[in-house]
């Protein structure tokens, strides 16, 4: 079975604190693909990245990285020094093959606030 | 307008209306999709479309009709829906439908509620 589990349902910080935000997934396949989106308040997912089930390096945009490990599969995604603005939902997601459809199977989403 | 639109922004109706959701994507994709998202649930998949055709219904009730003229263009019409149905509805859009390296792109919703 294919699934993504995002076990911190809320996590809240103060800014400029550093947060972690876990992900654990489970699949079969040898290929795919891992996604991070964000949903801010106004309700649409913002696509953050996309990593490829033969890439395991870690990868940094900004304040934003990302630490994706086969052995335990996980695809966490750490904030470094957080600010107001990054108060959203955060999903982390699976591609798979269902029934020779290519679909997004999304975790329950962790919900982030940051306090000033 | 850029990327994947969506309105009503916000829509009550009662049970026994007939709406419709639409989504309009501007960024030459070829695949659109309805997912529904209900409080602390994950993201459900409703119905995927790869080329106008549609390739994915993922056991929705009937209530729920959805209808795509053309690769930019995705409704979802509505009728005897039940106050369970009370969501937020997103739209989606891809390159293709096929090959799990696609990004989706998402419309910022349709919050419904079913009185």
């Amino acid at each position: 079975a294919q699934k993504v589990t995002q076990a911190q349902t809320e996590i809240s910080v103060v800014e400029k604190e550093d947060v972690t935000l876990d992900c654990v997934y489970e699949t079969r396949d040898t290929t795919y693909y891992l996604f991070w989106y964000k949903q801010p308040p106004s309700g649409e997912l913002v696509f953050l990245i996309r990593r490829n089930s033969f890439d395991e390096q870690n990868e940094i945009s900004g304040r934003y990285s990302w630490n994706f490990q086969k052995s335990t599969s996980s695809f966490n995604f750490t904030i470094t020094a957080s600010q107001v603005v990054d108060s959203a939902v955060y999903f982390c997601a699976l591609s798979g093959r269902i029934y020779n459809t290519d679909k997004l199977i999304f975790g329950t989403g962790t919900r982030l606030q940051v306090f000033p | 307008e850029t990327g994947v639109t969506q309105t009503p922004r916000h829509l009550v109706m009662g049970m026994t209306n007939k709406k419709s959701l639409k989504c309009e994507q501007h960024l030459g994709h070829n695949a659109m999709y309805w997912y529904k998202q209900s409080a602390k649930k994950p993201l459900e998949l409703m119905f995927v479309y790869n080329f106008k055709e549609q390739t994915e219904n993922n056991s929705v009730p009937s209530r729920f009709s959805p209808e795509c003229p053309n690769s930019s263009h995705l409704f979802l019409h509505l009728h005897t829906l039940q106050p369970e149905d009370s969501a937020l509805y997103l739209c989606a859009s891809s390159q293709e439908a096929s090959g799990s390296y696609n990004e989706q792109f998402f419309g910022p919703g349709t919050r419904l509620t079913v009185l």
